[in-house]
């Protein structure tokens, strides 16, 4: 069956530092893959997505490349501020693609940054 | 816009009884939403896809019988937790599905339900 694994938080940075947040998937198809970011007390927010092998989703200065040969998407960017506090997570459908259909999650990763 | 809302936020109720969570598209029509449920430091399992006008299609190893899901008008969804147990408690988060305008195809989360069963 189709699975994501994602690195557990909590990850605690430093306002201004490099973050990355390891995700790999298992699937049979051809999965579209995403990231979701959950801030306190709110429901889940597509962060950005790619539907297919070699496509960069990006927003709001996050980024993730949808590498086939490694399974992976991970999350990264480049200058991270206490508003970006969350837990994010990463999914994958692959019913269809384009987050048709419902959703394989991660576990998620409480990010927490520092001032 | 996309705003999906969810009543209760929390609730805690004895064990036997029945819980019904409600999950409403506020500002566009879902003809499709889904159903999700977390444990403590756990993913997102999808439990169950509504669909507005006809019955829900249920996850692998989830009692249809237990949570039962209706999906009655385009702007909402409800799960009903039938004869709870302790075991049923957990967070339960809907999400609705966009078909119009920009957002095609997209899923919008509600900020879940808290389930405790005494």
């Amino acid at each position: 069956g189709n699975s994501v694994t994602q690195m557990e938080g909590p990850v605690t940075l430093s306002e201004e530092a490099f973050l990355t947040i390891n995700c790999t998937y298992t699937a049979t198809g051809y999965p579209s893959l995403f990231w979701y970011v959950q801030y306190p007390g709110e429901g889940l927010q597509l962060l950005l997505k790619a539907t297919k092998a070699d496509d960069k989703g990006s927003n709001k200065g996050f980024e993730a490349t949808y590498r086939k040969e490694t399974t992976s998407f991970h999350l990264e960017k480049g200058s991270v501020q206490v508003s970006d506090s969350a837990v994010y997570f990463c999914a994958l459908s692959d019913r269809g693609g384009g987050g048709a259909d419902g959703l394989t999650f991660g576990k998620g990763t409480h990010l927490i940054i520092q001032p | 816009g996309a705003v999906v809302s969810q009543h209760p936020s929390w609730v805690i109720c004895k064990s036997g009884t029945s819980v019904k969570i409600e999950c409403r598209s506020l500002d566009f029509q879902a003809t499709t939403m889904f159903w999700y449920r977390q444990f403590p430091k756990q993913s997102l399992m999808l439990m169950a896809t509504s669909n507005e006008g006809s019955k829900a299609t249920y996850e692998q190893g989830v009692e249809k019988d237990k949570f039962l899901i209706n999906h009655a008008s385009l702007t909402l969804s409800t799960l009903t937790v039938t004869s709870a147990h302790p075991e049923d408690s957990s967070f339960y988060i809907c999400s609705a599905r966009d078909r119009t305008g920009s957002s095609y195809n997209e899923q919008f989360f509600g900020p879940g339900t808290r389930l405790t069963v005494l």
